[in-house]
């Protein structure tokens, strides 16, 4: 089993919708990394949270620790969004990141 | 920002090829990382340096090695490329292990 897994796997919708992708972890953590990854791979990370929620214009980030999950919201999706997002937790004494799946997110204008 | 770069976006060699990844960052940061991605297996760490002249294997070291003789620089070289080390490379840094982590732009290697 995984350590963290990530849900959808794919997922397409409509320019203006609402986004929600799931992340979930096995491990006892101190930080939860969202990053977003364009075609042509460079990655960018999004937020990092440790608690509550984190809001970077139409994104949000949300942790659960009790619940080991967390949630990574886009509200007015736009194409430009389209991107594989990838949730990363610390291990090994917070020394090394273990990642997701990703989840390929595509928005049709 | 930080800025961490690598010394190529693509990249052709040849099987048996002695191959190597630079990467280098320039916010002073104590950890970098080398990485590769593969469709439906994700990001993997084949090594991490926390230090100069300090390496920690990942989780698919083999057939790799690293070297950081400078705080600033991290290079992944393939003794002996193979056609199974097609992959995109990527390299990372952060402050500390609890911090924010960035990434270079990625180097698309194909063995042949």
């Amino acid at each position: 089993k995984n350590e963290v897994e990530q849900s959808p796997q794919n997922l397409t919708a409509q320019e203006g919708e609402f986004i929600t992708i799931n992340c979930s972890y096995s491990v006892g953590i101190s930080a939860l990394h969202w990053l977003q990854q364009h075609p042509g791979g460079g990655i960018v990370s999004l937020f990092m949270l440790s608690s509550g929620k984190k809001k970077h214009g139409r994104l949000i980030a949300t942790i659960n620790i009790q619940e080991k999950h967390s949630s990574l919201h886009i509200t007015a999706s736009h194409p430009r969004d389209s991107a594989v997002y990838i949730c990363a937790v610390p291990i090994q004494g917070a020394q090394k990141l273990v990642f997701g799946q990703g989840t390929r997110l595509t928005i049709n204008p | 920002d930080v800025k961490v770069t690598q010394s190529s976006r693509y990249l052709v060699k040849r099987t048996g090829e002695k191959v190597f990844l630079e990467c280098v960052q320039d916010m002073d940061h104590e950890n970098m990382f080398w990485y590769r991605q593969d469709p439906g297996l994700g990001l993997r760490l084949i090594y991490f340096s926390y230090d100069v002249k300090m390496k920690e294997k990942g989780d698919i070291p083999e057939g790799y090695s690293v070297s950081r003789e400078k705080k600033e620089r991290f290079s992944l070289i393939l003794e002996s490329a193979s056609t199974n080390q097609t992959s995109m490379y990527l390299c990372a840094s952060s402050l500390s292990g609890l911090g924010k982590a960035f990434f270079g732009q990625g180097t698309r290697l194909t063995v042949v």
